[in-house]
């Protein structure tokens, strides 16, 4: 069936880039998303990219797609301690019902 | 804000009870959707309705059940609790279906088993 992994915990400087990695397994995926979830709240969409696209830049977020190998990667420049939360990787098919989320990465930005 | 709204933020019962939790999703959202996050476990996906009818079951248990009333509200309900389902229980909706639609996330409900 379907499955998103994540790598459970990154850990970065402030100042420095974060790089959050994804994997997926259904080829059918068109859309890849990528959450963001505070504490003590819920998900909230950060950016999503289409299948047909390599790359998506808006301001300090990069997001490359590479569908050869079914694997998303979120950049984060300039990381800030105010980015301290847990990223979730999602995907949906056209016509699919549910989208599919990975576990999260937890990222801590050290000051 | 999102605009989706849960109730009631806390839940503390014992094993054995039952519960209702509450979503009220965004103004014009036709889906809704339930999650389980749970340390152990992350995020699950429950199950989804879109305007009253159900479209897409995930991890659910058969002690859960769910169900989208005619003005869209939807409400889950957990039986037989057991200490494992101790969890933050979140509702989504979205416009449509799934696929490009963006989830708008509600606060959460987390419920505390004892």
């Amino acid at each position: 069936g379907e499955d998103v992994e994540q790598s459970l915990f990154l850990s970065v400087r402030e100042g420095d880039s974060s790089v959050i990695n994804c994997t997926y397994t259904d080829s059918s995926s068109t859309y890849l998303y990528w959450y963001k979830q505070e504490p003590g709240a819920g998900l909230q969409l950060l950016t999503y990219i289409f299948s047909n696209m390599d790359m998506k830049q808006d301001q300090r977020l990069t997001v490359l797609l590479n569908k050869k190998d079914k694997h998303l990667s979120l950049r984060i420049a300039d990381t800030q301690t105010g980015d301290s939360a847990i990223y979730f990787c999602a995907e949906s098919s056209t016509g699919g019902f549910k989208t599919i989320f990975g576990a999260g990465t937890r990222l801590f930005v050290k000051a | 804000d999102s605009g989706v709204t849960q109730t009631p933020k806390h839940l503390i019962t014992a094993t054995g009870q039952r519960v209702t939790l509450r979503c009220s999703p965004r103004s014009g959202d036709l889906s809704v959707y339930w999650y389980q996050q749970s340390l152990d476990q992350g995020l699950q996906f429950l199950i989804q309705y879109y305007n009253g009818e159900e479209r897409a079951k995930g991890n659910i248990l058969e002690r859960f059940s769910a169900q989208q009333f005619p003005d869209l509200h939807s409400e889950l309900n957990l039986s037989s609790l057991e200490l494992g389902d101790s969890a933050l229980y979140f509702c989504a909706s979205s416009v449509g279906l799934a696929g490009a639609n963006e989830q708008f996330f509600g606060p959460g409900t987390r419920l505390t088993v004892l």
